[in-house]
This record gives structure tokens, C-alpha cells and sequence, in this order.
């Protein structure tokens, strides 16, 4: 069984760049969450998708970052304009059922804004 | 005050000891907890999860939750250079199961041979 898929694994951008990142989450998962981890910090949580409906949307930094899951199936994450505060590692991860199952992650964009 | 604190390390021991990892947390509506394992530019691993207080034992690794403390710790026996990683307490509060999690900061394990 393939793991949670994130593309790209690195990106590098000028300030004020929009930069989009993918994520697959496991096959059949209904659960798709994005999570960052910034400099020097701890992981946080950004958003819970259920399906194609955003369930949680209470970490988002701000509106510059618009998630989608088209379908209920693949997730993408845009950063527009992007900052400089913005880079760090953006993790997807996916879980069955509702709330039931731990989360499985995947390898993480590292985003690099200069 | 952070919601949970986790000793960054790094903790250096040799192959073959036991390695005790600890969380606390000042939320008491945590109820589900977990210990992920990260190697160097890789995600979060899921190495263990419980539900409340209690211990669950699978292979090399305990995990021990305490909620009277809140406390939770990892135990590996055993160690081996390839335990060197790491390690990531991630908690929840019981209304959302798993799915919104609030991380440790980690700790940086190195076993050396």
C-alpha cells in the first residue's frame, strides 16, 4: 500500500511567488490534514479535510493560504503572495473513519522563501 | 505556557541501553496520545498511540500515560544505532479522536554502536 505522497519534496521561491503543493493521501482515507513545521518550532496543525469539506480550518495563518481537495481525493495548499515567515515543512497526512485511527504522514515539502 | 513540552535533547546513549522519553502537558482534555518516529528528511513515523491512561507494549517500545501526572513516556530497550531519530509526543483532546494533534517539540535520540 502506497504512503501519503507529497510533491514537490523541496521548493525554492522569491518573496511574493505563489508556490502550490500537492499531497496523495493514502488510498480510500477519507481524513486529509495539513500540517507545517517552521523554523525552530514545533509541528502545527493547519487544516482537517473530511472528504472534499474543509472540517477545521482554525490553523490557517492568514488568506494568503487556500487549500482544495477537488473530488475528495488529492489535496493542494497555494501560498500567494508567499513571505518570508512562510517557509518551513508542510506535512500532509490521512487517517480512515473519524478521528478513530492515528495519522500516517508523508515525507513533507520543504518550502524555502528568499 | 506551551500545551506540551518535550525535552529537545540530544540524548546520546549506547547501543544496547534503555532509552526513557518523556512529554507533559498542562491540558487535561488530552486523550489520545502518540510517539512518532522522524528521521533527517523524512515525515513523522507512528511508532505508538493509546487511548487515556495506561501502558501498551509492542516489541522494543512501551508507552506509559499517566493523565493523574500528565505525564506520557516512550521506553526503548535495547537500543540500536538505527533507534538514532527523532522522537515526536503528539496529543489530542477526546472530542476530535486523533485528528487535530499537538506535537512535542521532539527530542534528538543518537545511539552509538
Amino acid at each position: 500500500e502506497a504512503g501519503v505522497t507529497q510533491f514537490p519534496s523541496h521548493s525554492v521561491i522569491e518573496k511574493g511567488q505563489t508556490v502550490t503543493l500537492r499531497c496523495d493521501p493514502i488510498s480510500g482515507h477519507d481524513n486529509l490534514y495539513w500540517y507545517r513545521r517552521v523554523m525552530g518550532k514545533e509541528i502545527k496543525f493547519l487544516l482537517h479535510f473530511v472528504k472534499e469539506s474543509k472540517q477545521d480550518e482554525s490553523g490557517m495563518p492568514n488568506n494568503r493560504f487556500l487549500a482544495e481537495r477537488t473530488g475528495g481525493t488529492y489535496s493542494t495548499l497555494k501560498v500567494q503572495p508567499a513571505e518570508l515567515e512562510d517557509s518551513g515543512v508542510y506535512f500532509c497526512a490521512s487517517s480512515q473513519g473519524m478521528g478513530a485511527e492515528p495519522l500516517h504522514f508523508g515525507n513533507g515539502t520543504r518550502l524555502t522563501v528568499t | 505556557q506551551k500545551e506540551v513540552e518535550q525535552d529537545p535533547g540530544p540524548l546520546s546513549v549506547p547501543e544496547g541501553a534503555i532509552v526513557s522519553l518523556n512529554c507533559t502537558y498542562s491540558n487535561s482534555a488530552f486523550q489520545y496520545f502518540m510517539w512518532y518516529r522522524q528521521y533527517s528528511r523524512k515525515g513523522p513515523e507512528l511508532l505508538m498511540y493509546t487511548y487515556s491512561s495506561g501502558n501498551k507494549e509492542d516489541g522494543r517500545f512501551t508507552a506509559q500515560v499517566d493523565k493523574s501526572s500528565k505525564y506520557i513516556s516512550l521506553f526503548i530497550r535495547d537500543s540500536q544505532p538505527s533507534d538514532s531519530a527523532t522522537y515526536l509526543c503528539a496529543m489530542s483532546a477526546g472530542s476530535g479522536g486523533y485528528n487535530k494533534l499537538i506535537f512535542g517539540a521532539g527530542t534528538r535520540l543518537a545511539v552509538h554502536p
